[in-house]
């Protein structure tokens, strides 16, 4: 069973870094790519990015709201996807899921993790 | 990149039907569209992708053959029948554009289906 859990979450100042984990289970981890998504509170689904496995270069992309603050990593050996985010801001205040992608459709989500900018 | 509207509330009885409705942009009718429940206070649950010609893979672990899809023109539809007290979430569709750095996955405002 493909599982995936979101971890790292909290609550952070305008300005401070914080750095999300998503460990996987139940597949083969280095074979996929990663995306990362956000949900605001009361608000609807934002991409954020996604990772491509080493096979595609493990290169990444990214939305343009976080480009240049945030960056995606992976350790294939620990099946786990990183988000870091640098100069947080109050409307980075959210839910962030990962997901994992098979021919661009995003089949499974984890349960997410909040993450509060505020001072 | 495509705009997608959704209408912000949807509300049947139950084991009624309802049909939720996703619109594209002008100019993108032949694009595809997933199709995502989220229970409250839970992640979104993949159900399945639609383009005109009707479903496009296969539905989303676990999602019960109440649940169908149509594409018509700029519309993505999604029906349920014999609506469950479960069925009551927040249906979002997205829509992946653009490759390489230009990628991005756009997504409607989501429609909160009531149960009744």
């Amino acid at each position: 069973e493909v599982q995936l859990v979101e971890s790292g979450g909290g609550l952070v100042q305008p300005g401070r870094s914080l750095r999300l984990s998503c460990t996987a289970s139940g597949f083969t981890f280095g074979d996929y790519a990663m995306s990362w998504f956000r949900q605001a509170p009361g608000k609807g689904l934002e991409w954020v990015g996604f990772i491509r496995s080493k096979a595609y270069g493990g290169t990444t992309e990214y939305a343009a709201s976080v480009k240049g603050r945030f960056t995606i990593s992976r350790d294939d050996s620990k099946s786990i996807a990183y988000l870091q985010m640098n100069s947080l801001k109050t409307e980075d205040t959210a839910v962030y899921y990962c997901t994992r992608m098979v021919g661009g459709v995003y089949g499974h989500w984890g349960q997410g993790t909040l993450v509060t900018v505020s001072s | 990149q495509p705009v997608l509207t959704q209408p912000p509330s949807a509300s049947a009885s139950l084991g009624a039907s309802v049909t939720l409705t996703c619109t594209l942009s002008s100019g993108y009718s032949n694009y595809k569209v997933d199709w995502y429940q989220q229970r409250p206070g839970k992640g979104p649950r993949f159900v399945m992708r639609v383009g005109t010609g009707g479903i496009v893979g296969s539905k989303g672990d676990g999602i019960p053959d109440r649940f169908s899809v149509l594409g018509s023109g700029l519309n993505r539809y999604l029906t349920i029948k014999n609506i469950q007290e479960e069925d009551e979430s927040d249906y979002h569709c997205g829509a992946d554009h653009g490759s390489g750095s230009n990628f991005v996955v756009v997504f409607g405002g989501g429609t909160k289906l009531t149960v009744l």
